[in-house]
């Protein structure tokens, strides 16, 4: 069975300072894609970057980028100049050719001041 | 990106009765919705597939006579909750996958049943 694991409960960091969220799965597909969502207070799923498996370029959205380790099914995210804005939780998502997304469980981002 | 509007964002209900929330994809068709289950400070749980003109498809653990799921159109899914009580108080997260794949996500319902 798939299973993302998040094993950063919660994280802080610096405005303007860089972060980096850890995510790991495990999956014995070779065709997935990979997802981080941002959840603020308003709790609405935001997506903040995706990446196709068969792809070797990490995926990257202005501030946002991962480290896509295909062999070692690890997935993170690291969000540069982080502002006030990027406080939020954090999911890490997996989807396969069944096209059901399973969630990490969550890391709690607080950026301070 | 592709609207999926969430309705209501928040109800109150009473014990014993029914709650109705519908989820819907604005601007594009969606052969299947997912409904989720999200728990205070937890992720989100699948509770069911829902696929257009078709039964839903139930995750282990959850009750399909409780969370009753219709896919009627390729734009509308419902969920509602029979016989609410204070235990199926809890964030519910509907999305809606479109024809590429990508699943987006409503903004959610509170439920509170007292």
């Amino acid at each position: 069975a798939q299973t993302v694991t998040q094993s950063q409960p919660e994280m802080s960091v610096q405005e303007a300072e860089t972060v980096t969220l850890s995510c790991t799965y495990d999956t014995s597909e070779s065709d997935y894609y990979l997802f981080w969502y941002k959840q603020p207070p308003s709790r609405q799923m935001i997506l903040v970057i995706r990446q196709e498996a068969y792809k070797q370029q990490n995926a990257t959205e202005n501030r946002f980028s991962v480290n896509f380790q295909k062999a070692a099914k690890s997935f993170s995210l690291k969000i540069s100049d982080s502002q006030l804005g990027d406080a939020a939780m954090y999911f890490c998502a997996y989807r396969a050719g069944t096209y059901k997304y399973i969630f990490g469980t969550g890391t709690r981002l607080k950026v301070l001041a | 990106g592709a609207v999926v509007s969430q309705h209501p964002s928040r109800v109150i209900c009473k014990s014993g009765t029914s709650v109705k929330i519908e989820c819907r994809s604005l601007d594009f068709q969606a052969t299947t919705m997912f409904w989720y289950r999200q728990f205070p400070k937890q992720s989100l749980m699948l509770m069911a597939t829902s696929n257009e003109g078709s039964k839903a498809t139930y995750e282990q653990g959850v009750e399909k006579d409780k969370f009753l799921i219709n896919h009627a159109s390729l734009t509308l899914s419902t969920l509602t909750v029979t016989s609410a009580h204070p235990e199926d108080s809890s964030f519910y997260i509907c999305s809606a996958r479109d024809i590429e794949g990508e699943a987006f996500f409503g903004q959610g319902t509170r439920l509170t049943v007292v």
